[in-house]
């Protein structure tokens, strides 16, 4: 199975600074169809995961253009210009080159 | 508007059976891949399960094969999980997600809890 490791595991961020989290996977994640399949998800308290950006860097709908996805290959980063106290909550990034899908521990940010 | 509902969720006692069941709607439920994903009280997501579009391909996680069963029924829009044999480890949140180029929407998840 591909072992997806996120850093940092938690990130206190002040209202309105960056935040940033990378996401590094234990091999390759370009399909052989030329397609990178890694996605980043939101999980605010209490509420299921939310699909923020897919194929490393294509925001979903709906997703506030705050929210960055940038990487190659096995190294990736979720980028949010500008914290608000709605972005609260535990990221994670997700695989889905390979079966089994995998996800990576989760990253809480929270406000300092 | 996707909407996926998550029913079926209970405590149950160890080595009993549960099925859970995902109501589909606001797309076209035949033409979409679903997963079982669950997250255990406190700890991140596990992928327990994928359906193909027409059922044809079907895998399990490790930690579920052999006790878990996935099935969907494209003319009721809805998706299952049949749990068997189930243990104190399978205690946790499942929920149901389309698939697509990335796991798209989620439901809002039902509990299990395995606990005599």
């Amino acid at each position: 199975d591909i072992v997806m490791t996120q850093t940092p595991l938690s990130s206190p961020v002040t209202l309105g600074q960056p935040a940033s989290i990378s996401c590094r996977s234990s091999q390759s994640l370009v399909h052989s169809d030329g397609n990178t399949y890694l996605s980043w998800l939101q999980q605010r308290p209490g509420q299921p995961p939310r699909l923020l950006i897919y194929k490393i860097s294509n925001r979903f709908s709906g997703v506030p253009d705050r929210f960055s996805g940038s990487g190659a290959g096995t190294d990736f980063t979720l980028k949010i210009s500008r914290v608000e106290a709605e972005d609260v909550g535990v990221y994670y990034c997700m695989q889905a080159t390979q079966f089994p899908p995998t996800f990576g521990q989760g990253t809480k940010v929270e406000i300092k | 508007e996707v909407q996926l509902v998550e029913s079926g969720g209970g405590l149950v006692q160890p080595g009993g059976s549960l099925r859970l069941s995902c109501a589909a709607s606001g797309f076209t439920f035949s033409s979409y891949s679903m997963n079982w994903v669950r997250q255990a009280p406190g700890k991140g997501l596990e992928w327990v399960s994928y359906i193909s579009s027409s059922s044809s391909t079907i895998y399990y996680a490790d930690s579920v094969k052999g006790r878990f069963t996935i099935s969907r029924d494209n003319a009721k829009n809805s998706l299952y999980l049949q749990m068997n044999s189930l243990r104190a480890e399978d205690t946790a949140v499942y929920y149901c997600a389309r698939s697509g180029y990335a796991m798209s929407y989620w439901g809002q998840g039902t509990l299990v809890t395995v606990s005599s």
